[in-house]
């Protein structure tokens, strides 16, 4: 059965410094999403994604965040200069027809 | 945006025991789905149950979207059925998820 993926399942990075999360969507679904959970809080909207533009963000997703879809296949969430308060489970989600799957998560942890 | 509301916060069952987890919601929506987060953090997505009632072994889920709330059931717990339900939904069918804040479920032996 097709799954999302995403890598790494854990980083630990310094505050300040450029993080990439990956996320690699089912191959034939079109609407991408990122969704993070700060630990003991429920999941939180970021971003989604269709035909190559961010089709909504929310007020979390500010100057710092940033999507890309490189090729025909990844999915990425770059942070460009951590503050502790990223640190979260970072969830990506594709959609087809309207169910979400969603990935295992990346545990970010900001020291 | 849409308020989602989840009860009961917390459920302790003893194993072999029924349960009905509620979601409320305040608005119309297009797509619902009940998710159980393991203790690794992964959400497993249990139904996408925008109208109607799902079954999946001991678990079955029922949307009354005109009345704006679904129900989880959970027919004989079992320990593995420890852990986190949320329920999110979505007001267009590939919209954004809002989610609710969870039903942290505790069975035990």
């Amino acid at each position: 059965e097709p799954e999302v993926t995403q890598t790494p399942s854990h980083q630990v990075t310094q505050m300040g410094q450029e993080v990439i999360l990956r996320c690699v969507p089912i191959s034939n679904h079109l609407y991408f999403y990122w969704y993070r959970q700060i630990l003991g809080q429920k999941v939180e909207f970021l971003v989604s994604f269709y035909n190559n533009e961010i089709s909504e963000k929310s007020e979390i997703f500010d100057d710092q965040f940033s999507v890309e879809r490189p090729d025909g296949s990844n999915f990425t969430l770059k942070i460009r200069s951590t503050k502790l308060e990223d640190s979260a489970m970072y969830f990506c989600a594709s959609s087809g027809k309207g169910e979400q799957f969603f990935g295992p998560g990346t545990r970010l942890t900001v020291l | 945006g849409i308020q989602v509301e989840q009860s009961p916060p917390d459920l302790i069952l003893q194993e072999g025991a029924n349960s009905t987890l509620r979601c409320n919601f305040s608005d119309s929506v297009n797509n619902l789905q009940w998710f159980h987060q393991n203790p690794w953090g992964q959400l497993i997505n249990l139904f996408y149950i925008p109208s109607g009632t799902k079954q999946n072994g001991r678990l079955s889920a029922t949307t009354v979207a005109t009345e704006r709330y679904s129900l989880l059931y959970i027919s004989s717990s079992q320990t593995t059925d420890s852990g986190v339900y949320f329920c999110a939904v979505a007001f267009d069918s590939w919209g954004k998820f809002q989610f609710g804040a969870g039903t942290q479920v505790v069975v035990t032996p």
